[in-house]
């Protein structure tokens, strides 16, 4: 089945450093991925959305210039979290979807604490 | 709008069924999707059921669907502890890159 592969699964950063997360997709092209970011016992909330080769569409209130995203191949998607702040601390999960695919593919997710 | 609403808790006992219900307020939705999501790992896919069906059964989950009353539920027959989790329901909006639109999440939690 369609498999997707997210790194790190945890990262402690100083504040003010950025960190890159990225999402792969194994064995399928991920023409569309999808970046989340989930607080502590509450719902996904849709950061952007990413189809390969164009800019990132982001979402409501995410700021664009703090949370880059990249998607330069069909099988590769990065977030970064520019100047890191604690309060940018969260669980961060993407998603991937192939092309004449029904269903959305899950990273295990990145839980990033900002000290 | 978008919008998806769950119940935030569950409990039941082990054995018994579990059944889970979400509303949405998108009626363009394509597909709804379940989704489970244990303690610190990311969302594993349990089910879907397309935006024209009624009814979808696999194995011990079997979900309903009211189109007109935007209305879907999950049913997990005999109840495991294994099957405690955060259940997310999910509606796929039409249109665009089709992106996801996640309820709050059911906690079940299966006692014995």
């Amino acid at each position: 089945g369609a498999v997707v592969s997210q790194h790190p699964s945890r990262v402690i950063c100083k504040s003010g450093t950025s960190v890159k997360i990225e999402c792969r997709s194994l064995d399928f092209q991920a023409t569309t991925m999808f970046w989340y970011r989930q607080f502590p016992k509450k719902s996904l909330m849709l950061m952007a959305t990413s189809n390969e080769g164009s800019k990132a569409t982001y979402e409501q209130g995410v700021e664009k210039d703090k949370f880059l995203i990249n998607h330069a191949s069909l099988t590769l998607s990065t977030l970064t979290v520019t100047s890191a702040h604690p309060e940018d601390s969260s669980f961060y999960i993407c998603s991937a979807r192939g092309l004449g695919l029904y269903g959305y593919t899950f990273g295990s997710g990145t839980r990033l604490t900002v000290v | 709008g978008e919008d998806v609403e769950q119940s935030l808790f569950l409990s039941v006992r082990e054995g018994d069924s579990s059944v889970i219900n979400c509303t949405y307020t998108d009626s363009s939705s394509t597909y709804l999707y379940w989704y489970k999501q244990e303690p610190g790992a990311g969302l594993q896919l349990l089910t879907y059921i397309f935006s024209n069906m009624d009814m979808k059964q696999d194995q011990r989950l079997t979900v309903l669907l009211n189109k007109k009353d935007k209305h879907l539920s999950l049913r997990i027959a005999d109840t495991q502890t294994g099957d405690s989790a955060i259940y997310f329901c999910a509606e796929s909006i039409a249109g665009g890159y089709n992106k996801l639109i996640f309820g709050a999440g059911t906690r079940l939690a299966v006692h014995p």
